[in-house]
């Protein structure tokens, strides 16, 4: 069974600075991977995606994540934090040929700080 | 952009009532899904639906728990003689490919 492990449950950064969310994942196949945002009260955003293909993908609002098969990671970046961005973002995995259930993370809370 | 709309917003009910939490997918996505997030813990898949069945469900999606699509636009969770732990968000979500947009959620309460 796939699992999807995020370290950090609370990650603090200023802002302009960079923002480095990690994701680690447990597939015995090849994996579909995304990264969700979470505003207050609000549903779940996509911001990006890795499916097949290259492995650095770029999303919304200037975040990229890489797909590192050797190190069954894939880490949400962004170069430059905004107050904006400020939410929970939680990664997901859904195995390719076993169904279209997404596993999630348990989320991590990014706080910006002036 | 087309979202995937749910209604209500927020419901409580008294521990053993019914609930059905409604959701309209978007008009062209062929597989619907249902996740709840109860608070402060992670989103859990509850069941995929597609062609007019359940393609797959958790342990969590036990004889309580059942969905429908009683027309072409609307699907709906419902949930019978509820429990205090039912208490979380349910989110609805929609695809025609490999990804799922979600709505906002129905937040319910169980009192």
């Amino acid at each position: 069974a796939q699992s999807v492990t995020q370290l950090g449950s609370h990650v603090s950064v200023s802002e302009g600075a960079l923002v480095l969310l990690r994701c680690n994942y447990s597939s015995s196949v090849p994996p579909y991977l995304f990264w969700y945002v979470q505003y207050p009260n609000q549903g779940l955003q996509l911001l990006l995606k890795y499916t097949t293909g290259a492995t650095l993908v770029k999303g919304i609002n200037g975040f990229e994540a890489e797909f590192k098969k050797s190190e069954t990671s894939f880490h949400l970046t962004k170069p430059s934090a905004h107050m904006s961005d400020a939410a929970e973002y939680f990664c997901a995995v859904r195995v390719t040929g076993g169904g279209n259930k997404l596993t999630f993370g348990t989320g991590t809370q990014l706080k910006v700080e002036l | 952009e087309p979202e995937v709309t749910q209604t209500p917003s927020h419901q409580v009910t008294q521990m053993g009532q019914e609930v059905i939490l409604r959701c309209v997918p978007i008009s062209n996505h062929l597989y619907f899904y249902w996740y709840r997030q109860i608070l402060g813990q992670k989103v859990e898949f509850l069941v995929s639906f597609y062609n007019n069945e359940i393609s797959e469900k958790s342990e969590i999606f036990d004889d309580q728990f059942s969905v429908e699509r009683p027309d072409g636009s609307n699907f709906t969770l419902k949930i019978r003689s509820t429990k205090l732990e039912d208490s979380a968000m349910y989110f609805c979500a929609s695809s025609e490919g490999a990804v799922q947009h979600f709505g906002d959620g129905t937040r319910l309460s169980i009192l």
